[in-house]
């Protein structure tokens, strides 16, 4: 089964940009890999940001943006707040066969 | 208003067996793929399985094919996850979502607790 990987932990300041990545063991991580990212705070279940690499939800922020990024799927956040600090995994399909990274855990400091 | 509503987590001793289920209301059940995802204490989120709309197709993680199953009755808006012979690691929150391989994934349950112990 493919390895999918995030970085463990990254900082932003308030009004700040960041970005995530997702990498795959396999090779580049494109748009057929159906690309997602969630956000989880502690004690709470995830939330689903973006789907299908650029997508967004509804009640998702438009702060938030995916992208592909040299072969990685890459959330980005612009002008971040103090409520964005959380863990964000991406999820990766292999034909049917979904795999997650193993989460950022995102300080906003 | 889509609610997704997990039951079934217990205490289960390893070699046992469990069913988990999924109680869905405010959408179409049978027009989405459903998934089950876990999260053992304090550690990340598992993808576990996946079932299509009509519950032809099924797909399964490595760590637990051959011992779970998943299935859906779309007659009761209900999705199944049937635990056989868990293991200590299996312990985990199992959380239900809605979609998956050919469906959009958006919601998500809040999570049914299993314990695996002697």
């Amino acid at each position: 089964q493919a390895v999918v990987t995030q970085e463990p932990s990254l900082t932003v300041s308030p009004g700040g940009t960041v970005t995530l990545t997702c990498d795959s063991s396999t090779g580049a991580v494109t748009s057929g890999h159906y690309p997602y990212w969630f956000q989880q705070k502690p004690g709470q279940a995830p939330r689903t940001l973006i789907y299908d690499t650029i997508n967004k939800h509804s009640w998702t922020p438009a702060r938030f943006s995916g992208s592909l990024l040299g072969g990685k799927a890459a959330l980005t956040l612009s002008g971040a707040q103090p409520e964005d600090e959380a863990e964000y995994y991406c999820l990766v399909f292999y034909s049917g066969t979904g795999v997650f990274g193993g989460g950022t855990k995102l300080t906003v400091l | 208003e889509v609610q997704l509503v997990e039951s079934g987590g217990d205490l289960v001793q390893p070699g046992g067996s469990l069913r988990l289920s999924c109680a869905a209301s405010g959408f179409t059940f049978g027009g989405s793929s459903m998934s089950w995802v876990r999260q053992a204490p304090g550690k990340g989120l598992e993808w576990v399985s996946t079932v299509s709309d009509t519950g032809r197709d099924t797909y399964y993680a490595d760590s637990v094919k051959g011992r779970f199953s998943i299935s859906r009755d779309n007659s009761k808006n209900t999705l199944y996850l049937q635990l056989n012979s868990p293991r200590v690691e299996d312990t985990a929150r199992y959380y239900c979502m809605k979609g998956g391989w050919g469906s959009i994934c958006d919601h998500w349950g809040q999570g049914t607790l299993v314990a695996v112990s002697s």
